[in-house]
């Protein structure tokens, strides 16, 4: 059960922003929403991560709709070095110890000159 | 500069070796995870353990075992390696889920496993 949904694929030109939906209709109310991403041959780096309000960091911007039940991504300026797989992820929290991630296939965005 | 570290990036056994895959966090983080990544199933979770000693079953625990003897080692098993779990295997690990803020999970580099 992978509780999100993604496009498999997105492309994006240099310098433009690329906008990364996802679905997680079925959230609950302390679930957070992560964001990760694959470059090829290397492990999963974090991006950000949200429970409700919209979060920015140095890499991106996290929009979350108001219901929860959806979520953007936002790279404000792409470079190539962005192209990569991107996951939206739940993480469920059993109790006080525990941060299990659902990784669902991902967004395959790739970064055109 | 915090690390995971997978003891190998490429791996090539028989069939019915027994595999041992080792990971080994520096950051004294609680939770270690392993996954494996296979083409269109994206990742998919094995195993975790959340405290030395202690493990979880994941999706797809079927074929693996995990030992945590220590808290920054965490290893997994594959006690009859088959065809059929040629793969890319990820270990990661994070602190606990509520008590801190910042609760990303950090990620190897990975171990490529062919088992011929």
């Amino acid at each position: 059960d992978a509780k999100t949904t993604q496009p498999p694929s997105m492309d994006c030109a240099e310098g433009r922003a690329a906008n990364l939906p996802c679905n997680h209709s079925t959230i609950s109310g302390n679930e957070y929403v992560y964001w990760y991403r694959q470059i090829h041959s290397q492990g999963p780096q974090y991006i950000i991560h949200g429970l409700k309000n919209n979060e920015t960091n140095e890499m991106a911007s996290l929009i979350i709709t108001e219901d929860r039940k959806s979520s953007t991504l936002i790279l404000p300026h792409a470079t190539l070095r962005d192209t990569a797989v991107y996951y939206c992820i739940v993480r469920v929290d059993r109790g006080s110890t525990l941060g299990r991630l659902y990784f669902g296939r991902g967004t395959q965005l790739t970064v055109w000159p | 500069d915090v690390k995971v570290t997978q003891s190998s990036r490429y791996l090539v056994k028989r069939t019915g070796e027994k595999v041992f895959l080792e990971c080994v966090q520096d950051m004294d983080h609680e939770n270690m995870f392993w996954y494996r990544q296979d083409p269109g199933l994206g990742l998919r979770l094995i195993y975790f353990s959340y405290d030395v000693k202690m493990k979880e079953k994941g999706d797809i625990p079927e074929g693996y075992s995990v030992s945590r003897e220590k808290k920054e080692r965490f290893s997994l098993i594959l006690e009859s390696a088959s065809t059929n779990q040629t793969s890319m295997y990820l270990c990661a690990s994070s602190p606990p889920g509520i008590l801190r803020i910042n609760t990303e999970a950090f990620f190897g580099q990975g171990t490529r496993l062919t088992v011929v």
